[in-house]
């Protein structure tokens, strides 16, 4: 079975622009959570989706957003990109069975650098 | 109430030494306790987890120990092998959700 994806893997971007990044669950997989990983910071959540709706947020900007598509695949986007941006961002999926604390599966992340 | 705190930062054990990282948490609510293993270039990967109505898990070498009264939990690999050298998060989730918190993470190196 085919793990997490996400695409780019890499991307470079200026301040001001704006970026919609890529994630394909494991099949069969429900939900989907975002996290941000920096060096100062470490692994912050950004959203966890689940059935095309966002069920729990992060503390982050209104200029992070996110969505679930029917197929459980997922997008996020950043608006008016910050050089603090700057981070590998990472996807996983769960079975999300309903009952929460489902193993999660990590993609490979997508690296962002903003100059 | 929602941190994670996670020690040592870094840890370098010799090969066959025993490794052992400390968590520690303040929301009651959480009641499932992952520990996440991360390689340079790839995304984390689920080691070992463990649920408060046990005061410690095993699979191979590695181990979970729980305290529920202190708040505290850690993770402890015996045999350390130079294949074990990455970074390693504690992580706490509360009920019906996949949000997880993470620790600071830990840079273990074993040498041979």
């Amino acid at each position: 079975k085919a793990g997490v994806t996400q695409t780019p893997r890499y991307l470079i971007k200026t301040r001001g622009q704006q970026v919609t990044l890529s994630c394909s669950p494991i099949s069969g997989h429900r939900s989907v959570s975002w996290y941000q990983q920096t060096p100062g910071q470490g692994l912050q959540f950004l959203f966890e989706y689940f059935s095309e709706t966002q069920r729990n947020k992060g503390n982050f900007p209104g200029r992070f957003s996110g969505r679930q598509f029917s197929n459980s695949r997922s997008e996020m986007n950043v608006s008016t990109l910050e050089l603090g941006d700057s981070a590998l961002y990472l996807c996983a999926s769960s079975l999300a069975l309903g009952r929460g604390q489902e193993t999660q599966y990590f993609g490979p992340g997508t690296r962002l650098l903003v100059l | 109430q929602q941190q994670v705190k996670q020690s040592p930062q870094s840890l370098i054990v010799q090969k066959g030494g025993i490794s052992i990282i400390n968590c520690a948490y303040e929301n009651t609510a959480f009641d499932y306790f992952p520990w996440y293993q991360q390689f340079p270039g790839k995304g984390p990967a689920l080691l070992i987890a463990i649920r408060p109505d046990v005061s410690e898990k095993k699979e191979g070498r590695f181990t979970i120990s729980f305290n529920k009264s202190a708040k505290q939990f850690s993770l402890h690999i015996m045999d350390s092998q130079p294949g074990d050298s990455a970074t390693y998060f504690c992580a706490a989730s509360g009920v019906v959700t996949d949000k997880l918190i993470f620790g600071t993470g830990t840079r273990l190196q074993v040498f041979p």
